[in-house]
């Protein structure tokens, strides 16, 4: 089993709806990240955790929000999707004793129409 | 200015050659350098992290990194066509302990058989 695993892999959605991405890790790390990725942008971090109780914004948390549930569980969701949230997600961990090295999950392909 | 800028490419070598990426970064706090290759459709996987001046050398990838003049490259000697992807610079923001990575919009590498 993967270290990171994402669900959904792929999801179609209309416009309006309200979409979670759900994030699990085995890794025992207390970081968790979210990412986004566009053609040409790179990855933009739309929020991160420290741990349960430390929630944090990234750089364009607009239009998201997050649950960290337990340590091990961290999710996205768009509460009312819109057309430019059409991206690439990934979530990600980090161990925060050790080097500053992300391990991501295989990501998430989400299209809205 | 974005934090972390490369020239998005593609770059294109033959078989064999020295592929050369750049990296260049804005804030001067930051202090962990990070290559990650990312295949098409595929998540990020870290090749190279680079904490100090100079030069590290893992294979046949080299890490450079000149704090001075806010720059960081990766070398790829003897470029294979397996190396084909999308290398991700990413730089630690420096502000507070918080593990966040910025990355540059990527640069795709096409090696040419």
């Amino acid at each position: 089993d993967a270290d990171v695993t994402q669900t959904p892999r792929n999801r179609i959605t209309k416009t309006g709806k309200r979409i979670m991405l759900e994030c699990s890790q085995t890794k025992g790390h207390d970081r968790m990240y979210w990412y986004r990725q566009d053609p040409g942008l790179g990855l933009r971090l739309i929020y991160y955790s420290f741990d349960v109780k430390d929630i944090n914004k990234g750089e364009i948390s607009d239009g998201y929000s997050v649950s960290r549930q337990a340590q091990a569980k961290f999710s996205l969701s768009l509460e009312s999707a819109i057309p430019n949230q059409t991206a690439l997600y990934f979530c990600a961990t980090r161990d925060s004793s050790g080097a500053n090295v992300l391990t991501f999950g295989a990501g998430s392909r989400l299209t809205v129409l | 200015q974005k934090e972390v800028e490369q020239n998005s490419g593609p770059l294109s070598v033959p078989e064999g050659a020295i592929a050369s990426l750049n990296c260049t970064y804005s804030d001067r706090g930051s202090q962990s350098f990070f290559w990650y290759r990312q295949y098409s459709g595929k998540s990020p996987e870290l090749i190279m992290s680079i904490y100090s001046n100079g030069d590290k050398e893992d294979g046949r990838f080299t890490a450079q990194l000149n704090k001075a003049s806010q720059y960081v490259s990766l070398l790829i000697r003897d470029s294979q066509p397996s190396d084909s992807a999308t290398y991700l610079c990413a730089v630690n923001s420096p502000h507070g302990n918080t593990g966040k990575l910025i990355f540059g919009q990527g640069t795709t590498l096409q090696v040419k058989p």
